[in-house]
């Protein structure tokens, strides 16, 4: 039983329009939410994170959502660029006092940026 | 500050033979991650330990896996006897305490044959 999903394996946008990136979750204890950036051949690189108390945190070009009674959540990345072709990874965590635990993965979406 | 390393990045062998991974994680971070990844999936927790003491190994396949951190810094994944299904990319992970962000190596592409 997947408890992250990511349902688009891929997703195509041109250049310098909005990406936006979803995520559901199953796992009502999951309190931390986090999306990875991976290029081929390494490994996934941390890009933006949101605590369960809130919905919203920004980081430049990057923006996360998060909508906790739907368990739902969302990247949004503008204005997108041919840099940000990779895939994109949701994984979420629960922090269970001593530490946090390891993370819950979705299976991933490969963003294509057109020129 | 340097990332989370990990040797070697690739390793080819024969089913049965044995193999080792090995992850130095980032100056100062107790929390240590092994994750195995499958070809288009996610990764998948196999241990995680904080400083020397494995704290989560409940996904870890005890019959032929085993990982060690000793002196809390480095650590060590081996897998004996390699079976077909293990070729995979095994990732390191570290974090520092407090914080649930975790860190990624580069990973070890196994493949076995």
């Amino acid at each position: 039983d997947q408890q992250v999903k990511q349902n688009s394996p891929s997703l195509s946008v041109q250049e310098g329009r909005i990406s936006i990136l979803n995520c559901d979750y199953t796992n009502s204890m999951f309190d931390y939410f986090l999306w990875y950036k991976k290029y081929p051949a390494e490994g996934p690189t941390f890009l933006i994170s949101i605590s369960s108390i809130k919905d919203k945190n920004e980081d430049g070009r990057f923006t996360v959502f998060l909508n906790k009674s739907a368990k739902h959540l969302s990247l949004h990345i503008v204005p997108s660029q041919p840099g940000d072709s990779a895939v994109y990874f949701c994984a979420a965590s629960a922090y269970s006092g001593g530490g946090a635990d390891g993370l819950t993965f979705g299976k991933g979406t490969h963003l294509i940026i057109q020129p | 500050e340097a990332g989370v390393v990990q040797s070697p990045r690739y390793k080819i062998i024969e089913k049965k033979q044995p193999v080792a991974f090995w992850c130095n994680p980032i100056s100062g971070h107790n929390t240590l991650y092994w994750y195995r990844q499958n070809l288009g999936q996610g990764p998948e927790l196999l241990i995680r330990y904080e400083n020397e003491e494995a704290v989560d190994d409940s996904q870890l396949p005890k019959d032929r896996f085993s990982a060690e951190r000793l002196k809390g810094v480095d650590s060590t994944l081996k897998i004996q006897p390699a079976e077909l299904g293990d070729s995979a990319v095994y990732l390191c992970a570290s974090s520092p305490r407090g914080s649930e962000t975790q860190y990624f190596g580069p990973g070890t592409r196994l493949l076995v044959l």
